[in-house]
């Protein structure tokens, strides 16, 4: 079945550092979704990218989609405390019905 | 508000013992999911709904049951809970399977002894 990495596992940073998570899909994807999970909470949404070679941007976080659609990155430039949490990546099956999730990259800020 | 709401958020169960956690959603979403989350495994799914009356196996089915009677519910029942079924479980939500993103409940923390 389709497999999602995520890597790294884990990140610790101090506060101000840049921080990169990167996913790997062994199928091509029609699209890759990015989820947050705040210690002790559960995952919210962050961004869809659809497009091959699509990046966007939400503030200090910078998303990409690899030109083949099967790896995709998160860029956080300037990490903050409130940046502290799992990331994971997450994309559809080819029959359009379930989504496999990365194991996440769990990222430490230190003030 | 929107949201996706799960009951009950933590609960302690011995083997064997049947329990339903229930999940509702009043977004009018169509598609729903169960998944569950442990250590090291990343979050991974159980079942999942199209829509009323259609449900199929996610990743991991094996000891689980769903049932999908109205649009905005959508238990999981367990019906001889394990110890291995000792997991954090999240439901999610979305308005179709294809383009739109997740919603997550808060979470039902399970422990089976």
């Amino acid at each position: 079945g389709q497999q999602v990495m995520q890597i790294p596992q884990y990140q610790h940073v101090q506060e101000g550092e840049d921080f990169t998570t990167y996913c790997n899909s062994s199928t091509t994807l029609s699209n890759i979704q990015w989820y947050k999970q705040r210690p002790g909470g559960h995952p919210v949404f962050l961004i869809q990218l659809v497009k091959s070679g699509e990046v966007k941007k939400q503030k200090r976080l910078t998303f990409q989609f690899g030109e083949a659609k099967k790896n995709s990155s998160l860029h956080i430039t300037a990490t903050q405390t409130t940046d502290v949490g799992t990331y994971f990546c997450a994309g559809p099956d080819s029959g359009y019905s379930t989504l496999t999730f990365g194991k996440g990259t769990m990222l430490l800020v230190s003030p | 508000e929107a949201q996706v709401t799960q009951n009950p958020r933590y609960l302690i169960t011995v083997t064997g013992k049947k329990l339903t956690v229930t999940c509702s959603q009043n977004m009018n979403h169509e598609y729903m999911s169960w998944y569950r989350q442990d250590p090291g495994l990343g979050l991974r799914q159980i079942y999942y709904s199209m829509n009323v009356e259609v449900t199929d196996k996610g990743d991991v089915p094996e000891g689980y049951k769903v049932s999908r009677k109205e649009k905005r519910n959508f238990p999981l029942i367990l019906e001889s809970p394990s110890p291995n079924q000792t997991s954090l479980y999240f439901c999610a939500s979305s308005a179709d399977f294809n383009s739109y993103e997740q919603y997550f409940g808060p979470g039902t923390r399970l422990t089976v002894t």
